[in-house]
């Protein structure tokens, strides 16, 4: 069973194109995450969210934004895409235990090619 | 300012040796969490070790452990008796804070490569 999944899988579309990457966690954790990792292997977090709270990291342009229809989904909607959005962007999900440190689980990311 | 630090970018060890992986974190919260995770080449993160900062013992997962130097702000990743499945890169990562929408940082990543 997988625990944290990522449609699609690869994504190749053009610049100016507006496109969905889909993550769903089975784990029935409370917070999920979108990471962007670059070409160097850097990742870096975009958003984390909970059905309380969004997160927004200020340097994420306003063009990428995560939408939730429920607690198992996180999706990641991109609009006017442009070459630098090419990267593997995973998401990842984790617990919300008050006052203990958890683990995130990640999905096997989607690699996104903009031309 | 970079909170994660991994001064190697690449490492090689023999096949059944043991290998560390440095990590240095800068943080001025009492309380936080360092997490090592693992990207083969097939690219999926996968978790390995979690270590606390009040935690009083280093952490071990089966090969792996955690040499977490508190004072040197350090926490090392020790895995014993390699594997060639091991080749992939890791990643060391912190969390401060309890709160779990505090941002998780990673370093940039070891290249481990096994060799036979």
């Amino acid at each position: 069973d997988t625990a944290v999944s990522q449609t699609p899988k690869y994504l190749v579309t053009q610049m100016g194109n507006d496109k969905s990457i889909k993550c769903e966690q089975n784990l029935g954790h409370d917070t999920m995450y979108w990471y962007k990792q670059d070409s160097k292997k850097f990742l870096k977090i975009m958003f984390s969210y909970n059905n309380k709270e969004l997160i927004i990291n200020e340097t994420v342009p306003n063009r990428f934004s995560p939408k939730s229809p429920d607690k198992a989904h996180l999706n990641l909607h991109i609009n006017s895409l442009e070459l630098g959005d090419s990267a593997v962007y995973f998401c990842a999900s984790s617990q919300d235990r008050r006052g203990v440190m958890d683990e995130q689980y990640f999905g096997p990311g989607t690699r996104l090619t903009v031309t | 300012a970079q909170k994660i630090t991994q001064t190697q970018p690449g490492m090689f060890v023999q096949e059944k040796e043991a290998v560390t992986l440095d990590c240095t974190y800068d943080t001025s919260d009492p309380s936080y969490g360092l997490f090592w995770y693992k990207q083969p080449s097939s690219g999926e993160m996968i978790f390995l070790i979690y270590q606390g900062s009040y935690d009083q013992q280093n952490a071990t997962e089966g090969r792996y452990s955690l040499n977490f130097q508190k004072a040197r702000k350090s926490a090392n990743l020790v895995i014993s008796a390699s594997q060639l499945g091991d080749s992939a890169m890791y990643f060391c990562a912190m969390r401060e804070g309890w709160d779990n929408n505090n941002d998780m940082r990673f370093g940039a990543g070891t290249r481990l490569t096994v060799k036979p």
